[in-house]
């Protein structure tokens, strides 16, 4: 079945170093792509989409590149800061049997430090 | 706007108690969704409906397990017995527009703990 693989955390950052956070999917046809942040005591939020190969999801600093050819959509931020401090959860929605469904990844915490 | 609202925050439980979590979602989306999030298997969806009609309950873990949504602004999950291992965050979602646009609106969950 369809599925999300992410890197293992923690990622642990100084504050203005680059973040990549990989993620790579399997999954048959052709899925949408998310990632989803969870801030300490809260639940998940969508931070970007990309709903087609080749497409880019931004939002708040953080990009990621739907590679069909590589079967990744790899989350990366230029500067992080302390705030970004939070879990990271790639997911992929999955059609199947006429139901859909949001299927996550198992997250990677980041942290970061002054 | 009032996001999803669930309660309780939190629930201390022994085994063999009725636990009952409830949910409601954000006013306007036809889309509710249960999941479940453990260190050791992560995020579960546990059952989602639509306009107040179960889509998919294959997530449910057993007959323990149970699910309702008597109208568009309420539903419930409920487990009778509890056991030590449903111990775990219950979160609920809701969604104007289903799964397949990705774009779910969660409560801060519900942290269950059954002694």
């Amino acid at each position: 079945g369809n599925s999300v693989t992410q890197m293992e955390g923690p990622v642990t950052l100084s504050e203005e170093a680059f973040l990549t956070i990989n993620c790579t999917y399997t999954a048959t046809g052709y899925p949408s792509l998310f990632w989803y942040v969870q801030y300490p005591g809260e639940g998940l939020q969508l931070l970007l989409k990309a709903t087609k190969a080749d497409d880019k999801g931004s939002n708040k600093g953080f990009e990621a590149t739907y590679r069909k050819e590589t079967t990744s959509f790899h989350l990366e931020k230029g500067s992080v800061q302390v705030s970004d401090s939070a879990v990271y959860f790639c997911a992929l929605s999955d059609r199947a049997y006429n139901t859909d469904k949001l299927i996550f990844g198992t997250g990677t915490r980041l942290q970061v430090f002054p | 706007d009032a996001g999803v609202i669930q309660s309780p925050r939190h629930e201390v439980t022994e085994m063999g108690q009725e636990v009952t979590l409830r949910c409601k979602p954000i006013s306007g989306h036809d889309y509710l969704f249960w999941y479940r999030q453990t260190m050791m298997r992560g995020l579960e969806l546990l059952i989602y409906f639509n306009n107040n009609v179960p889509i998919d309950d294959s997530g449910m873990p057993e007959d323990r397990f149970s699910a309702k949504m008597p109208n568009a602004s309420f539903s419930t999950l409920k487990i009778q017995p509890s056991e030590p291992r449903d111990s775990a965050v219950y979160f609920c979602a809701s969604s104007p527009n289903g799964p397949n646009t990705g774009e779910l609106f969660f409560g801060e969950g519900s942290r269950l703990t059954v002694l």
